[in-house]
């Protein structure tokens, strides 16, 4: 089974400011049959779902703003945040379902400095 | 309007059972992958299962935690999902979650719609 570890488990990142999160896969999440990463990038707020911010690794959502991105393939995956603003305040989970069980990361909190 | 709602949960003691629905609308339901994520009070996510579209067997997976409790089917005459859950544990307390994720996984939009989930408590 793929195994998905996050790093760091929580950071303060002041207004304004970048936020990175890593991710990494205990094994290749691409597809040969279309050379994609089957990785998906999540937002939780308190008491709300998770919601899809990133997919493919690297293709935002629909109507995520383009402070959100992310990049990688293979095994490593970061999801940063330009330009942190106050509604980022969350945990950020990534996801490989290049295989089942398809598996979260531990997530990461981001909080504000 | 484009939505799945869960409904089904509660308290329910250790050995019990429990069956939660994922109900869908505005979108054909029958095209979609439905998945099953729970999370444990102040806890991570944690993938429990799916059940493919028909156009893919309907065939079902499972996360090793739950494997020979946990059964999801489906019904595409009334755009419904199922999870039931027998054997419960103290462990499987959690709210449940399902999403959906195109019926061909290459397709874009993966998990891009999810409920707002039914809690399930296990507990004597």
């Amino acid at each position: 089974d793929i195994v998905m570890t996050q790093s760091p488990d929580s950071l303060a990142v002041s207004l304004g400011e970048r936020a990175t999160i890593n991710c990494k896969s205990s094994q290749s999440v691409i597809s040969s049959a279309n050379n994609r990463n089957y990785l998906v990038w999540y937002q939780q707020k308190p008491g709300q779902p998770p919601k899809a911010l990133i997919y493919w690794a690297s293709t935002r959502a629909s109507g995520v703003p383009d402070r959100f991105s992310g990049s990688g393939s293979g095994t490593d995956f970061t999801l940063t945040i330009n330009s942190l603003q106050a509604e980022d305040v969350a945990v950020y989970y990534c996801q490989q379902y290049r295989n089942t069980p398809f598996a979260f990361g531990p997530g990461t909190k981001v909080d504000i400095k | 309007e484009v939505q799945v709602v869960e409904s089904g949960g509660g308290l329910e003691q250790p050995g019990r059972s429990l069956r939660l629905s994922c109900s869908a609308s505005g979108f054909n339901f029958g095209d979609y992958v439905i998945n099953w994520v729970r999370q444990a009070p102040g806890k991570g996510l944690e993938w429990v299962g799916f059940i493919r579209s028909r156009a893919y067997g309907a065939t079902t997976d499972y996360a090793p935690s739950v494997r020979g409790r946990f059964t999801i089917s489906r019904d595409d005459t009334t755009n419904i999902a199922y999870l039931q859950m027998n054997s419960l544990k103290v462990e499987d307390t959690a709210v449940y979650y399902c999403c959906r994720l195109p019926g061909n996984w290459g397709s874009d939009h993966p998990f891009d719609l999810w409920g707002q989930g039914t809690l399930v408590t296990v507990s004597s």
